[in-house]
């Protein structure tokens, strides 16, 4: 069964300090990926997508993260924080042998900013 | 646009009560999704519909049943709830297929229960 994985529950990063958050996806072939950023008591907004072509992708708000096929992983990262960024980010795999109807989530981690 | 909006925002209920959540779109999207969202659980898909009239099961079935009726709105039932449903609900709607806007899943703001 496909499955993602976030090994960080909580990260602390100070303002202006740089930002990776570590995701790694079980799946037999290239998968859909994504990365979506819940601000607390808010729905989920989509920060960017790899779906094939050039392994690093940006997104909104200045995240960019990496498609690493021989890690089986999909970091994001964000080279300046803001205090805005502090929220909850989501990891997610679609397999492509669900015709992309379905979307796996990682468990999530925590930003937190520190002045 | 409002886009993807969930009906109620908040609702406490007691155990054994039944309750319907109504997500609605306006974004004529075909798939609609259902999530529940628990601490250190991330987003489990509870069911999900392909289309008008289709439903199908995801991860985390039981004890919800869903309809949809119309293309723009996605029903979600507890018929008895138990303190374990006990989470915050998320619907979700996406445009199928390959083209670069779709595959992207819209969320609605969530709606918090609380069984008592």
């Amino acid at each position: 069964a496909q499955s993602v994985t976030q090994p960080d529950i909580h990260i602390t990063v100070s303002e202006g300090a740089s930002l990776e958050l570590r995701c790694n996806y079980s799946y037999g072939a290239t998968p859909y990926l994504f990365w979506y950023v819940q601000s607390p008591g808010q729905g989920l907004q989509l920060l960017l997508k790899y779906f094939s072509g050039d392994t690093l992708v940006q997104g909104i708000k200045g995240f960019e993260a990496e498609f690493k096929r021989s890690q089986s992983s999909f970091n994001l990262r964000k080279p300046s924080v803001h205090w805005s960024d502090a929220a909850e980010y989501f990891c997610a795999v679609g397999p492509m042998n669900t015709g992309f109807q379905k979307l796996v989530f990682g468990t999530g981690t925590r930003l937190l900013v520190s002045p | 646009n409002a886009g993807v909006t969930q009906t109620p925002k908040f609702r406490v209920l007691k155990t054994g009560q039944s309750m319907t959540l109504l997500c609605a779109q306006d974004m004529n999207h075909e798939y609609m999704y259902w999530y529940r969202q628990d601490p250190g659980m991330g987003l489990r898909l509870i069911h999900y519909s392909v289309g008008e009239g289709t439903t199908a099961k995801g991860e985390v079935p039981d004890g919800y049943n869903v309809s949809r009726l119309k293309k723009q709105n996605f029903l979600l039932g507890l018929e008895s709830a138990a303190p374990s449903q006990t989470s915050v609900y998320f619907c979700a709607t996406m445009i199928p297929g390959l083209a670069d806007i779709k595959n992207e899943q819209f969320f609605g703001p969530g709606t918090r229960l609380t069984v008592l």
